[in-house]
């Protein structure tokens, strides 16, 4: 099966960039999903389709993916976006699996 | 507003069952593909299973292949989950969630609902 490798955590003081990398074999050629969660709420889309972001995303949420790493970046990091993030592909290969990497949590400094 | 509201959780024993619902508003709930997600306590994200707008496909995890039924009633804007032959791994908050996408290419999931707590003990 498909698997995301995810950093668990990721460290940034306020007014930096954060990065998140999600790794998989040639994840380039697939769609990669981010999501964020706080502590005791529920997941919220932030990217999808590698660089789109829903509405009410902050423009400050970038995304990119080629070769085997696809990366969520966080310009300009505030407190608020202390948080846990995930990836998540679509594995067409393998009896149609949605995938999840294991997360990232982030914190801000 | 879109809204997604789960119930049916609880505690429940090993090899009980247990059925999730999934309440939809906000918008036309026959148009669009349904997840079912679960999160283990302190854990990651799981995809459980998919489900086409019209039923016509569906998808499971292969943890809980054979055991959980995906279904829905888009005249009653609802979704459901049947469990069956619960493990203690199988504990977990399940979440609903609308795919951008379709059952059979997933896209990201833009709405979730807040969750309901599954707990399989003795």
């Amino acid at each position: 099966s498909y698997v995301l490798t995810q950093p668990p955590s990721v460290s940034v003081a306020p007014g930096q960039t954060a990065r998140i990398t999600c790794g998989g074999n040639n994840i380039g050629s697939k769609s990669v999903h981010w999501y964020q969660q706080k502590p005791g709420q529920a997941p919220v889309l932030v990217v999808y389709d590698d660089s789109d972001r829903p509405s009410g995303i902050p423009e400050r949420f970038s995304g990119s993916n080629s070769g085997n790493t696809a990366t969520l970046t966080i310009s300009r990091v505030e407190a608020g976006d202390e948080a846990d993030y995930y990836c998540q592909v679509w594995d067409s290969s393998s009896d149609h699996n949605v995938v999840f990497g294991g997360g990232t949590k982030l914190t801000v400094l | 507003e879109v809204q997604l509201v789960e119930s049916g959780g609880g505690l429940v024993k090993p090899g009980g069952s247990l059925r999730l619902s999934c309440a939809a508003s906000g918008f036309t709930f026959s148009s669009y593909s349904m997840n079912w997600v679960r999160q283990a306590p302190g854990k990651g994200l799981e995809w459980v299973s998919s489900i086409s707008s019209s039923s016509s496909y569906i998808y499971y995890a292969d943890s809980v292949k054979g055991r959980f039924t995906i279904s829905r009633d888009n005249a009653k804007n609802s979704l459901y989950l049947q469990m069956n032959s619960l493990r203690a791994e199988d504990t977990a908050v399940y979440y609903c969630a609308r795919d951008l996408g379709t059952a059979m290419a997933p896209r990201g999931f833009d709405y979730w609902g807040q969750g309901t707590l599954v707990t399989v003990s003795s």
